[in-house]
């Protein structure tokens, strides 16, 4: 069974650019969650998609953007990168959304270095 | 305010040992509660995941305890190994319509050998 998988795993980007990241959720999976980690702000929620929709969405500025298929992968974008956008940025699946008792699996993470 | 704290941030300990990693939760209204590691660099991989229902779960020498009451999770591991050296996080689903997780910051496990 394959897991949680993200596109691309290393990014350099310079200043004012923008950046896509994509996210493949476990198969079966409708629950996506993009997570940004830094040393010093430890992990930070940024959204939540269920069945193409945003059910969910952390204190970020609206630079931050995601969306989900119809086959539950998602994609999330920032625009007009900063220097503080450097971090690894984490994607994560579940199976559903709500009142579910299933955990969260994770990906390994797109590291992303602004320069 | 649903807030989760693990302590301690950092311990260090020889190789064998066995070892128990706090997490405390403010409000008891949760669904589950999952702990995970994160190697450096890495995602994170999910160890446990207990249930609001639970008491425990074991996986392996891993076993998680849950007291709602108390607000508090231990993760126990039982012979530590120097491949057990990580980060280890706690992570609670809130009961409200937001159902997001709320993160503890993390114990630094180092196993020495």
């Amino acid at each position: 069974k394959a897991g949680v998988t993200q596109t691309p795993r290393y990014l350099i980007k310079t200043r004012g650019q923008q950046v896509t990241l994509s996210c493949s959720p476990i198969s079966g999976h409708r629950s996506v969650s993009w997570y940004q980690q830094t040393p010093g702000q430890g992990l930070q929620f940024l959204f939540e998609y269920f069945s193409e929709t945003q059910r969910n969405k952390g204190n970020f500025p609206g630079r931050f953007s995601g969306r989900q298929f119809s086959n539950s992968r998602s994609e999330m974008n920032v625009s007009t990168l900063e220097l503080g956008d450097s971090a690894l940025y984490l994607c994560a699946s579940s199976l559903d959304l709500g009142s579910s008792p299933y955990g969260y699996t994770f990906g390994s993470g797109t590291r992303l270095t602004v320069v | 305010k649903q807030e989760v704290t693990q302590i301690p941030a950092a311990l260090s300990v020889p190789e064998g040992e066995n070892l128990v990693l706090n997490c405390s939760f403010t409000d008891s209204a949760i669904y589950n509660l999952q702990w995970f590691r994160q190697d450096p660099g890495k995602g994170l991989t999910s160890l446990l995941l207990i249930q609001s229902s639970q008491r425990e779960q074991t996986s392996g020498r891993l076993n998680a305890s849950l007291d709602k009451s108390s607000g508090r999770s231990t993760l126990y591991i039982a012979a530590s190994q120097p491949g057990d050296s990580a980060t280890y996080l706690c992570a609670v689903r809130r009961t409200d319509s937001n159902y997001q997780l709320i993160w503890g910051a993390g114990t630094k496990l180092i196993i020495k050998p």
